[in-house]
């Protein structure tokens, strides 16, 4: 079935600089790759999205690229801000008629002084 | 801009009894989700619908019971709550299909005691 894997639960980082989140997957069918940003105590929100192999999407000063023979789709951002402080959530669109979201567990990114 | 409310923010339950909670979307999407998040595991998928008067079990959906009365409303019911549904629950919809952003609710922290 889909699956989606986020490799690091915990990323502590020093403001300014670079960070990049896995995110790798694993579906038969076309993928449809997600990025959310969780605030504490917030709802998710969506950061980014992307279908198109080997494109490039930006956000907010964060980015990242599918790349369909990796099964990949990691999350970049060249200077991290201390209000990057949040949970990542990579999630995959499932291939069934539900068109729910397969979250992986979630990167937390904490972002120091 | 998208909008989804949640009531309770939070609760208290006890063990066994009857929780109820309740979920508003002003976005005129026909899919709406319930989704529960424990720490290390993402969300995941308890109930969804994507038309009034019709549920569909998600991943989860053992203890749970959903009710779609309308387009705009959605809940989730806990017949018997147990220590093990201590979690925080998040609505969310969407337009379907799998490119479609999903809009979160704020999310009711539930805890069962």
């Amino acid at each position: 079935g889909d699956s989606v894997t986020q490799t690091e639960g915990l990323v502590t980082l020093t403001k300014g600089l670079p960070v990049m989140l896995n995110c790798t997957y694993q579906t038969t069918y076309s993928p449809f790759l997600f990025w959310y940003v969780q605030h504490l105590n917030e709802a998710p929100k969506l950061l980014l999205k992307s279908s198109t192999d080997n494109k490039r999407t930006e956000h907010q000063g964060f980015y990242a690229t599918l790349h369909k023979s990796s099964s990949s789709f990691h999350l970049q951002k060249s200077s991290v801000q201390l209000s990057d402080s949040a949970l990542y959530f990579c999630a995959l669109s499932s291939s069934s008629g539900s068109w729910q979201l397969i979250f992986g567990s979630g990167t937390q990114l904490t972002v120091m002084p | 801009e998208a909008a989804v409310t949640q009531s309770p923010r939070s609760k208290v339950a006890v063990t066994g009894g009857k929780v109820t909670l309740s979920c508003h979307q002003t976005n005129n999407h026909d899919y709406m989700y319930w989704y529960r998040q424990d720490t290390g595991h993402g969300l995941r998928l308890i109930h969804y619908s994507y038309v009034a008067d019709s549920t569909e079990k998600g991943d989860i959906p053992d203890g749970y019971k959903a009710s779609r009365p309308s387009q705009e409303n959605f809940s989730l019911i806990l017949e018997l709550a147990s220590l093990s549904q201590t979690a925080v629950y998040f609505c969310a919809s969407s337009g379907g299909g799998a490119y479609a952003e999903q809009f979160f609710g704020p999310g009711t922290r539930l805890t069962v005691l």
